[in-house]
């Protein structure tokens, strides 16, 4: 089924370890976003891209790297893990020219740092 | 900046009670508005929009009408059914740049049968 797929769906990480989240959307979307969502404060956008080769900071992207090589792909690192990156990761893209249209997300990677 | 404040949860209603989740916003242009529903284990998925004052979106029962001139975006949905408990979130996008999504914080929906 077409749509947004991330990997992994869960994971756990010890402290000072490293890791890469995978979102990968067979849309042709353009536009492509990392949020990360905690009890009480809803989605908050970590970095997001407009296009092939370009990725801009949102508004919690500290401790966070991201790259989108190709325009299917997009790619969250985490350097060296803290536990206050405990959260569940959602990706999402949309067609960026038409807003109108929404997003489509991912069904989330579950991330714990202990 | 531009933000999106919604009630606080939890609400619990018994099937068949009238909803209402109130959502307002703050944006310095002229946003489109969203409704998302996260089922439990899921990602979002949108419930319905608006892009212009007055606007009523709908979808499975649910409506919210954009209202400019009080900020805000209220769902409403006349009967519940179980099957209706999630967390919902209003969302809001402005319309220039790379149109991020701001979310508000969620509210956690429960039906009783």
């Amino acid at each position: 089924n077409a749509g947004v797929t991330q990997t992994p769906k869960f994971r756990v990480l010890k402290t000072g370890q490293s890791m890469t989240l995978l979102c990968a959307q067979d849309m042709n979307h353009e536009y492509m976003y990392w949020y990360r969502q905690d009890p009480g404060m809803g989605l908050r956008l970590i970095h997001y891209s407009v296009g092939e080769g370009t990725t801009a900071k949102g508004e919690v992207p500290d401790g966070y790297n991201v790259s989108r090589l190709k325009k299917q792909n997009f790619l969250l690192g985490l350097e060296s893990a803290a536990p206050s990156q405990t959260s569940v990761y959602f990706c999402a893209s949309s067609w960026g020219r038409e807003v109108t249209t929404g997003y489509t997300f991912g069904s989330g990677t579950r991330l714990t740092v202990v | 900046g531009d933000s999106v404040t919604q009630m606080e949860g939890p609400v619990t209603l018994s099937e068949e009670a009238f909803l209402t989740i109130n959502c307002t916003y703050t944006a310095t242009g002229y946003p489109s508005l969203f409704w998302y529903v996260q089922y439990p284990g899921e990602g979002l998925q949108l419930l319905l929009k608006a892009t212009k004052a007055d606007d009523k979106g709908s979808n499975k029962g649910f409506e919210a009408t954009y209202r400019k001139e009080t900020t805000s975006f209220h769902l409403e949905k006349g009967s519940v059914q179980v099957s209706d408990s999630a967390v919902y979130f209003c969302a809001l996008s402005d319309r220039q740049g790379a149109q991020k999504l701001v979310f508000g914080q969620g509210t956690r929906l429960t039906i009783n049968p």
